[in-house]
């Protein structure tokens, strides 16, 4: 099975502020990877998939990069309705697999 | 507009069994693999299983392997997870998911969730 490692587990930043997440593949994954956003009591919402492709309606401040094993997502300017718990997950292989999550909270 | 809502989730015995079922609206259904995946409380996100468009192929994560079983009814749009000798473990809200191209892929679009709660 393909690990993903990611990290931060938890972070806070104000309201403005560039925030980055890493993803680490156990394995090449190619560009196999997307970025959710889960809010408590919503339905997790996808924002990029193939590591950088933006989702329609998406707000542009979110943008991904990586391929092979190293992964980043980046929320240039972080803003009141971000917070909520973002998860990298490859679909290179099954069984598809999840990072940990990374809980983002307005300082 | 793709609508995923689950349903079939409540208080279950361990070693009993419970079945979730999902109906799918607002895109062709047999065009699509959908999913299965469930979030234990206080824990992250957790892949259960997968069934292609066709039902010819299926696939499940280990933790339930075995247990489980995924199926779709074409006929009725409708997706299904039959959870036989339930542990308290799967307690978890259980969502269904779309593949956003064939059998896997990015899911995109997901239900609201049924919450599957395993206790004597």
């Amino acid at each position: 099975d393909i690990q993903m490692t990611q990290s931060p587990s938890s972070l806070s930043a104000s309201v403005g502020d560039r925030v980055t997440i890493t993803c680490q593949a156990s394995q090449d994954i190619s560009n196999y990877l997307t970025w959710y956003r889960h809010k408590p009591g919503k339905a997790p919402e996808v924002l990029i998939d193939d590591a950088s492709n933006f989702e329609t309606g998406v707000p542009s401040r979110f943008s991904g990069s990586g391929s092979g094993t190293n992964f980043t997502f980046t929320i240039s300017s972080l803003q009141p309705e971000d917070t909520a718990t973002y998860y990298c997950q490859q679909y290179d292989n099954l069984p598809l697999t999840f990072g940990g999550g990374t809980k983002v909270e307005i300082k | 507009q793709v609508q995923l809502v689950e349903s079939g989730g409540g208080v279950v015995q361990p070693g009993r069994s419970l079945r979730l079922s999902c109906a799918a609206s607002g895109f062709t259904f047999t065009n699509y693999g959908m999913h299965w995946v469930r979030q234990a409380p206080g824990k992250g996100l957790e892949w259960v299983a997968v069934i292609s468009n066709e039902e010819s192929n299926e696939y499940y994560a280990d933790s339930v392997k075995g247990r489980f079983t995924i199926s779709r009814d074409n006929s009725r749009n409708t997706l299904h997870l039959q959870m036989n000798s339930l542990r308290p473990e799967d307690t978890a809200i259980y969502y269904c998911a779309k593949s956003g191209s064939g059998y896997y892929y990015a899911f995109d679009s997901w239900g609201q969730g049924t919450l599957v709660i395993v206790s004597s």
